[in-house]
């Protein structure tokens, strides 16, 4: 049993397409954090949300807690955009334990 | 530059030997993790330190080792007791406890037993 689950594993887009990268969860949280990871390996913070939305540039993390739901959206894709997207979270009253998903293996062709 | 600095980036190792990866951070954060990746499976913890000189296991702490003498420091040792060591091992760090800040990432290292 997996308590985040991602969808899709993995997902080709045309450069220019919008792109939605969906994140479920099953336990109680305090937030949620989506990571990029590129094809080299190194892992990035895009975002770290308990509410609402965030913006930062052409991405777009929302988060719904009574739904255990975020989405990660992207804009006007770009082949620089290939990467794995993870999706986090450390859930409430269970000590340091971070669930982490599979990824989203995005690639995005010119 | 602040940052999180991984070394080596790819290691071999022979079976039965201990091998040591390296962490250092200079972004002056209490707690730093180690996370194991292999494919098609999401980051599992395998140790994480919130304060120098003390450190927690994971989930899969079994046939590995740390220590925390340095602030900047969190070297992990895969030992001869873990069974199936070949897997891509990240390092993180974040200011505060897990539940409350954005981690930090360093490059990687890519361990093969041969």
């Amino acid at each position: 049993k997996n308590e985040v689950e991602q969808s899709p594993q993995n997902l080709t887009a045309q450069e220019g397409e919008f792109i939605t990268i969906n994140c479920s969860y099953s336990v109680g949280i305090s937030a949620l954090h989506w990571l990029q990871q590129h094809p080299g390996g190194g892992i990035v913070s895009l975002f770290m949300l308990s509410s609402g939305k965030k913006k930062h540039g052409r991405l777009i993390a929302t988060i719904n807690i009574q739904e255990k739901h975020s989405s990660l959206h992207i804009t006007a894709s770009h082949p620089r955009d290939s990467a794995v997207y993870i999706c986090a979270v450390p859930p409430r009253g269970t000590g340091n334990q971070f669930y982490f998903g599979t990824g989203t293996s995005l690639t995005v062709i010119p | 530059d602040g940052g999180i600095t991984q070394s080596p980036k790819y290691l071999f190792r022979k079976e039965g030997q201990n091998v040591t990866l390296s962490c250092e951070q200079n972004l002056n954060h209490d707690a730093m993790y180690w996370y194991r990746q292999d494919p098609g499976q999401g980051l599992r913890l395998i140790y994480y330190s919130q304060i120098v000189n003390d450190f927690q296991k994971g989930d899969i702490a079994e046939g590995y080792s740390v220590s925390r003498e340095k602030k900047e420091s969190f070297p992990l040792t895969v030992t001869s007791a873990q069974k199936n060591p070949t897997a891509f091992y990240l390092c993180a760090s974040s200011r505060a406890g897990i539940r409350t800040d954005t981690q930090y990432f360093g490059p990687g290292t890519r361990l093969t037993v041969l």
